[in-house]
């Protein structure tokens, strides 16, 4: 089992829709976790972070986390073609010294206009 | 503007030979970290700093090398050690307290072998 999972897509949503992204993760001692998106060839850009249960909502970016069942989401409200990106979850796990950052493989998301 | 600088953008290599990729930031990030990225997948830790002159290995440092001299700088180089080091090669900083820990990313290095 990945430590961090992620469909890979592409999820293809119309425009205006909302789109879902999901993420599981294995280690129940994770603490935080961070959403970022990727534009093709370009870097990785922070968008969300949640560290407790229930939601976080940011604009149209809504985190979700529920770590009894060990899934964070990403909902993104009235999508828009520039949010056609690949979305990276982020676990960390560890306190004090070194804390492990594990990434998903992404979800490439395309908002058809 | 703080920030992490990467060069070059874009490199080749021939086969055995060594090239070192340049990471620098501004932003007073204790911690630093670098990863690979090839298509299609998520990021690998190769290795990370959290003071100077202290790194470790991550996930895949094998044929890699990096070193820690001074806060602000966080060289890599692949070595001809590295069997297929054609990738995208993405340096970070952070500062890591208690749960919190985002990551900024500079704006990569494409490295293709010839």
């Amino acid at each position: 089992q990945k430590e961090v999972e992620q469909n890979s897509g592409p999820l293809s949503v119309p425009e205006g829709a909302i789109a879902s992204l999901n993420c599981t993760y294995s280690d129940r001692g994770s603490q935080s976790f961070f959403w970022y998106r990727q534009y093709s060839g370009k870097s990785p850009e922070l968008i969300m972070f949640i560290y407790s249960n229930g939601d976080k909502e940011d604009g149209r970016f809504t985190a979700q986390l529920n770590k009894a069942s060990q899934y964070v989401s990403l909902l993104i409200r009235d999508s828009q073609p520039s949010d056609s990106a690949t979305y990276l979850c982020a676990v960390i796990t560890g306190s004090g010294g070194y804390q492990k950052v594990t990434f998903g493989t992404g979800t490439k998301l395309q908002v058809i206009p | 503007d703080g920030g992490i600088t990467q060069s070059p953008k874009y490199l080749f290599r021939k086969e055995g030979q060594n090239v070192t990729l340049s990471c620098e930031q501004n932003l007073n990030h204790d911690a630093m970290y670098w990863y690979r990225q090839d298509p299609g997948q998520g990021l690998r830790l190769i290795y990370y700093s959290q003071i100077v002159n202290d790194f470790q290995k991550g996930d895949i440092a094998e044929g890699y090398s990096v070193s820690r001299e001074k806060k602000e700088s966080f060289p890599l180089t692949v070595t001809s050690a590295q069997k297929n080091p054609t990738a995208f090669y993405l340096c970070a900083s952070s500062i890591p307290a208690g749960g919190y820990n985002e990551q900024f990313f500079g704006p990569g290095t494409r490295l293709t072998v010839l």
